[in-house]
């Protein structure tokens, strides 16, 4: 397994600006991966984050918007850009110990946009 | 596409019961992985129990065992002995291959499972 903290665990934000979710694990892991889970609803892949190589991002989400940085092996951050209300959301963090493991989540970032 | 169905929005169950939680999925490939994870009010995902597609025997972490129907596509999952602490959304979960061999997780909606003292 593996222990994942995310920085900060909530945040209230004010509409255009942007903010930086930070995400720490204990141990080098290839991949990771960044998830959004809007209000009540299920989880939904952002992107995957492999060192050494631009983020990968799923249908529906673009780099501008949320840009991901993944300079070592036990580290990432996914920016939040010009936030709207509709960017209200648990944002979590994953990682792949093993190649063709199973995934383990951050505690996850709570984000309020006003 | 693969997709992952959980039917049952919400369910309850009387502690030290049984309950059982269902889940289908929609896949081509015949080799894949599916996981149930759990989400109690803290928010952290914590994994319960994962199958391998390709073994037969159905995977069991203590109180927790699924029923692995391959050909019918279900996934689904049961809690024996229920405990006030097993109250949390549920959500099924199947990995896919991503191009490039990364890898990702289609979840379902999730069941809401209350227990009750």
């Amino acid at each position: 397994s593996a222990v994942i903290s995310q920085k900060p665990s909530r945040d209230i934000c004010q509409r255009g600006t942007s903010l930086t979710i930070q995400c720490q694990v204990d141990s080098q892991v290839t991949m990771m991966f960044w998830y959004r889970q809007q209000p009540g609803q299920s989880l939904t892949l952002i992107a995957t984050a492999n060192q050494g190589s631009e983020a990968t991002y799923e249908s529906g989400f673009v780099i501008d918007k949320f840009p991901i940085s993944r300079p070592n092996l036990t580290f990432s951050t996914l920016t939040v850009s010009n936030m709207s209300p509709e960017d209200s959301s648990i944002y979590l963090c994953s990682v792949e110990v093993l190649a063709g493991g199973e995934q383990y989540f951050g505690p996850g970032t709570r984000l309020t946009v006003t | 596409a693969q997709t992952v169905t959980q039917s049952q929005p919400e369910m309850s169950v009387q502690e030290a019961e049984t309950v059982t939680l269902s889940c289908t999925y929609d896949t081509s490939e015949s080799d894949y992985y599916l996981f149930w994870y759990k989400q109690p009010p803290s928010r952290q995902m914590i994994l319960v129990i994962r199958q391998e597609a390709y073994k037969q025997q159905n995977a069991t972490e203590n109180r927790f065992s699924v029923n692995f129907q391959k050909a019918a596509k279900s996934f689904s999952l049961k809690i024996s002995d229920s405990q006030l602490g097993d109250a949390a959304m549920y959500f099924c979960a199947y990995r896919v291959t991503l191009r490039g061999g990364s890898e990702k997780l289609v979840f379902g909606k999730g069941t809401k499972l209350t227990v009750n003292p």
